[in-house]
């Protein structure tokens, strides 16, 4: 059965800092792997997809890289925001599942301070 | 290009009804997946439905179940509500075959009491 981690499950930064949030997955037989952010009581804004033949993918200030053989990804944002405040999810996409029946981690509560 | 709606945002239901949540898929997107998500958890996948079929389920009893229609959109109905019902439930659109991932909705907030 999948897993999906999520370390660490919450973290405070003051505003500027570049900051590293770690997803790993037990199942290496993926389609790929999105990163979700959710505001509280909202639904789930995708971030980044990386499909599996994929290292990393950007979009503006956000990073993430997939390495399958061990199972991990890593969201890093640079120069954080308030605005960044928010939980953060990955989910992965299992072959065995078919296809777009996501697998997910139980997030990092990210605070970003003035 | 339209996102993925669902309706109502939030309900307050009585435990032993019984409640029906719809979704509108992305435009063009033929597959809906639907999740529920406990306070403080991730999503956990109940089912997906592809041409009006449901196509996997997680593990969620009978009582929860689903239909699609021709033009994509989805019901999600549950009977004999629990308290432990109680979530948000989220809807996720997306194109079969293509990995080209999920999109969601906002989600409708089910309180049983």
């Amino acid at each position: 059965k999948q897993e999906v981690t999520q370390i660490p499950a919450a973290l405070s930064v003051p505003e500027g800092e570049n900051l590293v949030l770690n997803c790993s997955f037990t199942d290496s037989a993926i389609y790929n792997l999105q990163w979700f952010r959710q505001d509280p009581g909202k639904g789930l804004t995708s971030l980044l997809l990386i499909q599996s033949s994929q290292r990393e993918q950007t979009s503006g200030r956000l990073n993430a890289s997939l390495d399958k053989s061990s199972g991990r990804s890593t969201l890093y944002i640079a120069a954080s925001q308030p605005g960044d405040s928010a939980t953060y999810l990955c989910a992965v996409d299992l072959i065995t599942g078919g296809g777009n029946k996501l697998t997910f981690g139980t997030g990092t509560q990210l605070k970003v301070e003035l | 290009e339209t996102g993925v709606t669902q309706s109502p945002t939030h309900l307050i239901k009585t435990r032993g009804q019984q409640v029906t949540l719809r979704c509108s898929s992305q435009s063009g997107h033929n597959t809906v997946s639907w999740y529920q998500q406990a306070l403080g958890q991730g999503p956990q996948f109940i089912f997906q439905y592809y041409r009006e079929e449901e196509n996997g389920r997680g593990n969620f009893p009978p009582r929860f179940s689903g239909l699609q229609f021709p033009n994509y959109s989805s019901e999600l109905n549950v009977n004999a509500l629990e308290l432990d019902d109680s979530a948000l439930y989220l809807c996720a659109s997306s194109v079969s075959g293509t990995g080209l991932g999920q999109y969601f909705g906002p989600g409708t907030r089910l309180t049983v009491t």
